[in-house]
């Protein structure tokens, strides 16, 4: 069955970029729509965006100026890449395959925090 | 973007149902029938429950259900038990310009 991984770097500082990536296995990253949500400690879920496998996006106006999600199709990954951040950007950071209209695989999620 | 309203906690007995709402506006789930419902416990990512207002995924108990009236849709489960107590999320299609949106989530407690 499909699987997701979250990976990338726990502690930001701010006004950097956050840099994550996540990895599909048990299956092909190809035809889906990908997805990217994140959850501060305690509070709710809010969608990032999605990517398609051929690139195309939808991004959260909220935070669209500061985001670039990626597909690299050859590694059956795809990224997030959130700039300009502060200590509201710490969250745990979860990405997840969009089946339909719903997300129906979700990775084990990682937490960043933004901090100096 | 404004997230679809929910009640902060709901809580029943075992073996009541209970019904979380998940109030919006014309532009999302008034428009669209589009919701899905998520479960999440402490610590971990959530799993939809609920699919295109209504649907089940395979493996979901038939004590979860999924309804909508006008504006608001609705997730109700039956027969309620102590593992359903965790975090219930919905969350819906809101238009070409807002994308998709979460509601703010609705804590489940089994007395």
């Amino acid at each position: 069955q499909v699987q997701l991984q979250e990976s990338g770097p726990g502690l930001v500082k701010p006004s950097e970029t956050l840099s994550l990536t996540c990895t599909v296995s048990g299956g092909s990253i190809s035809n889906y729509y990908w997805s990217w949500i994140r959850q501060p400690a305690g509070k709710g879920l809010e969608w990032i965006g999605r990517i398609f496998s051929n690139g195309a996006t939808n991004y959260n106006p909220s935070l669209k100026s500061r985001v670039t999600m990626s597909v690299d199709t050859s590694k059956n990954q795809f990224s997030l890449k959130l700039s300009s951040v502060t200590a509201a950007d710490t969250a745990v950071y979860y990405c997840a395959r969009v089946y339909g209209l719903e997300l129906d695989v979700w990775g084990q999620g990682t937490t960043v925090t933004v901090s100096s | 973007q404004s997230a679809l309203t929910q009640p902060a906690s709901v809580s029943g007995s075992p073996g009541q149902s209970i019904t979380i709402s998940c109030t919006g506006t014309s532009n999302d789930i008034g428009s669209y029938n589009l919701v899905s419902w998520y479960q999440q416990y402490p610590g971990r990512a959530p799993k939809v429950m609920i699919y295109e207002g209504y649907k089940r995924p395979s493996g979901v108990s038939n004590r979860f259900s999924g309804s909508k009236s006008g504006s608001t849709a609705s997730l109700t489960i039956s027969g309620l038990q102590a593992e359903d107590e965790a975090d219930y999320y919905c969350y819906s299609y809101a238009g070409s310009s807002t994308n998709w949106v979460f509601g703010g989530g609705t804590k489940v407690t089994v007395l």
